[in-house]
């Protein structure tokens, strides 16, 4: 079945820095992926649309200059959490389909938990 | 996408099935009717869609009401790996169609 491999699971950064998280699918080639963040206790919340090609689209209230998405191609996506602070601490979700609009549920990731200290 | 409302939570016997309603009663025609599930510090996993026939597969079942205002996900034999918090969502299935997650349901099996 489709498969989207997340990496890093885990990290822990220091204040100011940057930090690369990266979306793969890996026996299926996606248009689109999709960015989530989940606080604990909280649902997931939808971050940003990555679009192969193209700009990403992001949710209103996200700072697209903070949370850089880059899909390169067919397979992989980034997001790179710049400056980080604190508060940008979280657990990070990436989702793809493997057909667009297709009847079949999104695939995830296993997700990066990011700590910054 | 139109909105859902679930329990916040739930507990069932393992083994025994468990029955997880969700309401949506703004549902558009064209919208389906997906559960996905996350267990604790993993990615949500899918479980399984519908639009308006009961749906089954090798994890659950899908009951649909006729007017598709409300569904029931339901796991045959709950195990304590079915432990997890539970989402429906609604969605209209076109290119590029993001996923909105709720609140969704805290489901404890508990032996």
């Amino acid at each position: 079945g489709a498969v989207v491999s997340q990496h890093p699971s885990r990290v822990i950064c220091k204040s100011g820095t940057s930090v690369k998280i990266e979306c793969r699918s890996l026996d299926f080639q996606a248009t689109t992926m999709f960015w989530y963040r989940q606080f604990p206790k909280q649902s997931l919340m939808l971050m940003a649309t990555s679009n192969e090609g193209s700009k990403a689209t992001y949710e209103q209230g996200v700072e697209k200059d903070k949370f850089l998405i880059n899909h390169a191609s067919l397979t992989l996506s980034t997001l790179t959490v710049t400056s980080a602070h604190p508060e940008d601490s979280s657990f990070y979700i990436c989702s793809a389909s493997p057909r667009i609009g297709s009847y079949l549920g999104y695939t995830f990731g296993s997700g990066t938990r990011l700590t910054v200290v | 996408d139109a909105k859902t409302t679930q329990p916040p939570s739930m507990d069932c016997a393992e083994g025994r099935a468990a029955n997880l309603p969700c309401n949506h009663s703004t549902i558009s025609g064209n919208e389906y009717v997906y559960w996905y599930r996350q267990i604790h510090s993993q990615g949500p996993q899918y479980i399984i869609h519908g639009l308006k026939n009961n749906e089954t597969n090798e994890m659950a079942s899908l009951i649909i009401t006729e007017d598709r205002k409300s569904s029931t996900l339901i796991l045959p034999h709950a195990t304590l790996r079915d432990t997890a918090v539970y989402y429906c969502i609604v969605r209209v299935v076109a290119a590029g169609n993001k996923l909105t997650f709720g609140g969704g349901t805290r489901v404890l099996v508990k032996p």
